[in-house]
């Protein structure tokens, strides 16, 4: 299965932008890269998703690199309520294997007033 | 629309009881799954379904059964409860299990403590 690896924590101020990196260096064309946080106490939820393109949607921005190796979560001006786990996990575009989507340790995010 | 429903949201067993735990999407979701989450440990996989009457085993299947009788119900068992597996346990659905890139919805996970 293809793996990622994401930095164990980060911290951030309110206000500014997060660059949340995440690497998949055995990631394969039709692998989907797939971001969901989860907040203290919660299920995770789901927050973007690309393929090769950037992507921007009301909560963040991904940004995948040409050669998909790599991707950022972007948040524009992190917020309080945006201290959570971070979890980057990729998504086989396929069967067998897809279905045992797995997820890794994530980022923990914090956010200093 | 109430998403995932998982019940109950705190569960206490004795070593050795059984229970199950329940999850229900309303959104004729195709895909469900049950992870487990311990600290410092992130999500890990139990046990997936694919389609009512198809499931199939996960990272960490030992001591969990699963069944799928219909699209909406994707109940866990624990046969015999053991203290290893006191966790937080959360289900989760997608309309399709692969071809397309239907994100993953949670429930708000169950909390079992095993003594």
């Amino acid at each position: 299965d293809a793996k990622t690896t994401q930095p164990n924590s980060m911290e951030s101020n309110e206000e500014e932008p997060v660059h949340l990196p995440c690497n998949h260096s055995t990631i394969s064309g039709t692998d989907y890269i797939h971001w969901y946080r989860q907040l203290p106490s919660q299920g995770p939820e789901y927050v973007i998703h690309g393929l090769t393109s950037n992507v921007n949607n009301r909560m963040a921005s991904l940004a995948i690199a040409e050669d998909r190796k790599s991707s950022t979560l972007i948040l524009h001006r992190a917020t309080l309520r945006d201290a959570a786990v971070y979890y980057c996990i990729l998504r086989l575009n396929s069967g067998g294997s897809n279905y045992k989507l797995t997820f890794g340790k994530g980022t923990l995010l914090t956010v200093n007033p | 629309n109430a998403g995932v429903t998982q019940t109950p949201k705190f569960q206490v067993l004795k070593t050795g009881q059984s229970m199950t735990l329940q999850c229900a999407q309303d959104m004729n979701h195709e895909y469900m799954s049950w992870y487990r989450q311990d600290p410092g440990m992130g999500l890990r996989l139990i046990h997936y379904s694919v389609g009512a009457g198809i499931t199939d085993q996960g990272e960490v299947p030992n001591g969990y059964n699963v069944s799928r009788s219909t699209t909406e119900d994707f109940p866990l068992r624990l046969l015999s409860a053991a203290p290893s597996q006191t966790s937080v346990y959360f289900c989760a659905s997608s309309y399709s299990a692969g071809g397309d890139n239907s994100p993953l919805h949670f429930g708000n996970g169950t909390r079992l403590t095993v003594t």
